[in-house]
C-alpha cells in the first residue's frame, strides 16, 4: 500500500472556525490531491498539487485553500468552516513518472461541523 | 469538460449472480484513461483496473471483467459469480492524458452501490 497519511481521521468542529487537514506521505510522488465525498456526488476534487509549493483549484474549491511547503505534506485549511463541508476528505497521490499513473488513496478524515 | 456517469445508483444482487455495473462517460479528447476503483465499507478506495483509449481489448481478472466499447463510450464492469464480499460502492473515473498541470486529475462518477445478498 502507498505510504499515505491523513490526520485527523475524524474531527468534529463549530461552524466559523478554522480547520486543517493533513496528508502525508512517503511515497516522494510529485501530484497531490484533496477530493471530498459527498452522497449523490461521488468524489469532486477541491484543490491538487503538482510540485512544492505550486497548487491549483478543482472543482469544488471554494472555501477551501492548500499549502504545500514540502513534498511530503499537503495540507488543506477551512478558513472559516460551515456546515456544508461536512463530508470525507481523501487525499491522493501520484507519481506523474508514467503517463496512465493510478492514483493512491489515503483513508480519508470524516469532518462534521456543527 | 469530461463527465463520468454512473446511472446505477444502488444494486442488490443474490451471492453468485453476474452482475454488470454501468459506465458512460463524456470527453472530447482522443487520449484518454480510464479507471475503476472499489469503496467497501470500510471506506478506503481501492484501485482495480485502468484502460487508456488506444485498448478496446476486453481484460478479465479472476471473477472480474471489463469491457470498453469506444463507440458507446462506455466501460462497464462485470462481477461473475458475487460474492458476499463484493459488496461495495464501485466508481467509474476518468482522466485526460495531456502533459500541463494537473494532468493527472481524475473525474469520478457518482458511484454504484452494490449490495450481494447472502
Amino acid at each position: 500500500d502507498a505510504g499515505i497519511t491523513q490526520s485527523p481521521r475524524h474531527k468534529v468542529t463549530e461552524t466559523g472556525t478554522p480547520v486543517t487537514l493533513r496528508c502525508h506521505q512517503t511515497e516522494n510522488h510529485r501530484y497531490m490531491y484533496w477530493y471530498r465525498q459527498d452522497p449523490g456526488h461521488g468524489l469532486r476534487l477541491i484543490h491538487y498539487s503538482y510540485g512544492v509549493k505550486d497548487t491549483d483549484k478543482g472543482e469544488v474549491s471554494d472555501g477551501y485553500s492548500v499549502s504545500r511547503s514540502k513534498t511530503e505534506d499537503f495540507l488543506l485549511t477551512l478558513e472559516s468552516a460551515t456546515s456544508s463541508q461536512t463530508s470525507v476528505y481523501f487525499c491522493a497521490i501520484s507519481g506523474g513518472t508514467a503517463i496512465d499513473e493510478k492514483l493512491f488513496f489515503g483513508s480519508g478524515t470524516q469532518l462534521s461541523v456543527l | 469538460a469530461q463527465k463520468v456517469t454512473q446511472a446505477q445508483t444502488e444494486i442488490s444482487v443474490v451471492e453468485k449472480e453476474d452482475v454488470t455495473l454501468d459506465c458512460v462517460y463524456e470527453t472530447r479528447d482522443t487520449t484518454y484513461y480510464l479507471f475503476w476503483y472499489k469503496q467497501p465499507p470500510s471506506g478506503e478506495l481501492v484501485f482495480l483496473i485502468r484502460r487508456n483509449s488506444f485498448d478496446e481489448q476486453n481484460e478479465i481478472s479472476g471473477r472480474y471483467s471489463w469491457n470498453f466499447q469506444k463507440s458507446t463510450s462506455s466501460f462497464n464492469f462485470t462481477i461473475t459469480a458475487s460474492q458476499v464480499v463484493d459488496s461495495a460502492v464501485y466508481f467509474c473515473a476518468l482522466r485526460l492524458a495531456y502533459s500541463g498541470a494537473g494532468s493527472y486529475q481524475l473525474t469520478f462518477g457518482k458511484g454504484t452501490k452494490l449490495s450481494v445478498i447472502p
